[in-house]
């Protein structure tokens, strides 16, 4: 049972747009969402976090969106860059053990 | 303070063949946990370590396994090898909640 599911498999954007990538868990013990983004020949590296008590956190240029009663949390990265095309991985987590991870987004942004 | 490091970078087996690989987290960090990184499955967790015990462990069999030394290097063995077994594998280590990641291992197995 996937236990985190993320949408869409892969996103196009403009530059200068908005970029939303979607997850959903089925644990309501999950107390910890993390996004990550990776580039090719990386490892994925954090990006932002929420805890379940906040409904959003932004950082910079991006947000996470928590709606805990649908069990369902994104990401939105506004102003678009090139430089943002990656793959994007949303997870839980409760307490910090054990990560379930979505299968990952990939994002183009094209100038 | 420098990141978590994974040797090899690359390695390139064959079908029977057993591979360690190794994982040297953030100074400070004592868990280490593993993943297989796959176009298909994205990451699975493999398992976790914590002061040289396995904490946690994912759904993958026997042929995976791993060990954690006293200084909290961590080493992930895979014996007899499968076509199936190619992929990134990626070690993390943290501290608290926040979970930092290596560079991974590319194994392909021939």
């Amino acid at each position: 049972q996937q236990q985190v599911k993320q949408s869409p498999q892969s996103l196009i954007v403009q530059k200068g747009g908005i970029s939303i990538i979607n997850c959903a868990y089925e644990n309501t013990a999950f107390d910890y969402f993390p996004w990550y983004q990776q580039f090719p020949g990386k490892g994925p590296a954090l990006l932002i976090a929420i805890r379940p008590d906040v409904s959003e956190k932004k950082e910079g240029r991006f947000t996470i969106s928590f709606n805990k009663s649908a069990k369902q949390f994104s990401l939105h990265i506004m102003d678009s860059q090139p430089g943002d095309s990656a793959t994007y991985f949303c997870a839980a987590s409760h307490t910090g053990n054990q990560f379930y991870f979505g299968t990952g987004t990939s994002l183009t942004v094209i100038p | 303070k420098a990141g978590v490091t994974q040797t090899p970078r690359y390695l390139i087996k064959t079908r029977g063949q057993q591979v360690t690989l190794s994982c040297s987290p953030i100074s400070g960090h004592r868990s280490v946990s593993w993943y297989q990184q796959t176009p298909g499955q994205g990451l699975q967790f493999l398992f976790e370590y914590f002061s040289e015990t396995q904490r946690n462990k994912g759904n993958f069999p026997g042929r995976f396994s791993g060990r954690q030394f006293s200084n909290s290097r961590s080493e992930m063995n895979v014996s007899t090898l499968e076509l199936g077994d190619s992929a990134l594998y990626l070690c993390a280590s943290r501290a608290g909640v926040e979970q930092f990641f290596g560079p991974g291992t590319r194994l392909t197995v021939l």
